[in-house]
Order: structure tokens, then sequence, then C-alpha cells
């Protein structure tokens, strides 16, 4: 069975600060996915990266970074400089061998709330 | 470009009453996907498409039907409503991970409450 766990319920920082959200996965499959969303408080899910188990590059994406890791089955996720506009929900989420019986089904964490503050 | 597209966005129900959660994506995605989020908690798959006529349950299926006789609609039903599938309930499309890169569509969401 799959399993993400964002160990992190909830983060409060002040603006301009940098945070990062923990993520640890597990699974049996070789070949996977790895997903964060972001979801504002207005209540939709925003796709923000996807990261395959063959490429353990780090990603730099503007204030967004993310940092893979299989040797720790963890990906964590890191906003620079933190604006008020990043306050909400942010989810890592799995889906398993792509070839196989996982049909892209994610499994998600319980996500981690972030408020900014100004 | 619609998306993934729910409705309705709100709904109150009384116990024991049915409903239909209605989804229609216009991406030709052959990849359908219901998930519930109960409050505090991350998402959790109910059922699943990977095409027109074929449907499969996913981690939670207890109280819910689907049917998928188009491409583009994946209705989700609710035949005897309970408190506890009060929830925001999400549908996702996306192409076959086999032909493509891009990540599941989301729709905006059916917030959902059973009084």
């Amino acid at each position: 069975a799959q399993k993400v766990t964002q160990a992190q319920t909830e983060i409060s920082v002040v603006e301009k600060e940098d945070v990062t959200l923990d993520c640890v996965y597990e699974t049996r499959d070789t070949t996977y996915y790895l997903f964060w969303y972001k979801q504002p408080p207005s209540g939709e899910l925003v796709f923000l990266i996807r990261r395959n188990s063959f490429d353990e590059q780090n990603e730099i994406s503007g204030r967004y970074s993310w940092n893979f890791q299989k040797s720790t089955s963890s990906f964590n996720f890191t906003i620079t400089a933190s604006q008020v506009v990043d306050s909400a929900v942010y989810f890592c989420a799995l889906s398993g061998n792509a070839g196989g019986t996982s049909y892209g089904k994610l499994t998600f964490g319980q996500g981690t709330i972030l408020t900014v503050h100004p | 470009n619609a998306g993934v597209t729910q409705t309705p966005k709100f709904r109150i129900l009384k116990i024991g009453q049915s409903m239909t959660l209605q989804c229609t994506q216009d991406m030709n995605h052959n990849y359908m996907y219901w998930y519930r989020q109960d409050p505090g908690m991350g998402l959790k798959l109910i059922y699943y498409s990977v095409g027109a006529g074929i449907t499969d349950k996913g981690e939670v299926p207890n109280g819910y039907n689907v049917s998928r006789s188009t491409t583009e609609d994946f209705p989700l039903r609710l035949e005897l409503a309970a408190p506890s599938q009060t929830s925001v309930y999400f549908c996702a499309s996306s192409y076959s991970p086999q032909r493509s890169n891009q990540p599941q569509h989301f729709g905006d969401g059916t917030r959902l409450s059973i009084l």
C-alpha cells in the first residue's frame, strides 16, 4: 500500500521568511510520480510540480524549490521569501507505477496549512 | 477551454435523500477520478474510470456509485445520503500516464452537507 506523510499540520511564518514543507512517502513501486498541489482559501487545487522516481534533480521555479531524495523517501518543498499570497494548504501526493495498475490514482498526504503573516 | 466542470458547487441534503454529482471534461481525457476531502484531511479516492464503460473502486467507495457512458461525463451518485458523506468532492481527469506527462486536472469541487 502507498502512503504519504506530511508531519507538519500547520506552519506559521512572517512574510519574507523561508519555509520548508516536509513530505515522506512509502511505496513498493519502482516507478512512481510525486506531486505537490496548493489549495488556496478559495478551495480549488492548483498543480505545482510533478517529479518521476528516476529524476532526482532538484528543481527551482521562481521562489519555489523542491528537494527529492530517494534514499530517504522524501520530497520536500521550500518557499523562499514567503508572501501573504502563499497562505494555503499544501498537499504532497504519490502516484504509483504508471505502466502497471495504478492508473494514475493519487494518494494524498493530510496537507500542511501554511499561514504567512504580513 | 472549460477543463473539468463540476455541478452543483454547493448542496445540502437530508439524511436518506439521493443525488448525483455531475462531472464533465472537454479535454478528451480517458482517465477520470472522484475524490472526497474531509475537513483537515487530504483527498481520498472514491472511484475511478479508465475509459467509457470501465469503472473501478478506489479507497472509499461505500455509499457511492458511478457510471461512465461517455468519455466526457463521470457522474457520482449517492443513493442514501448519510452525515458521514458530508465532504467536498473533487472530480479530476487526465490522459493515461503512459500517453502523457500531464498531471490530473481537477474541478473546483462540490461542497456537500448532509443534515
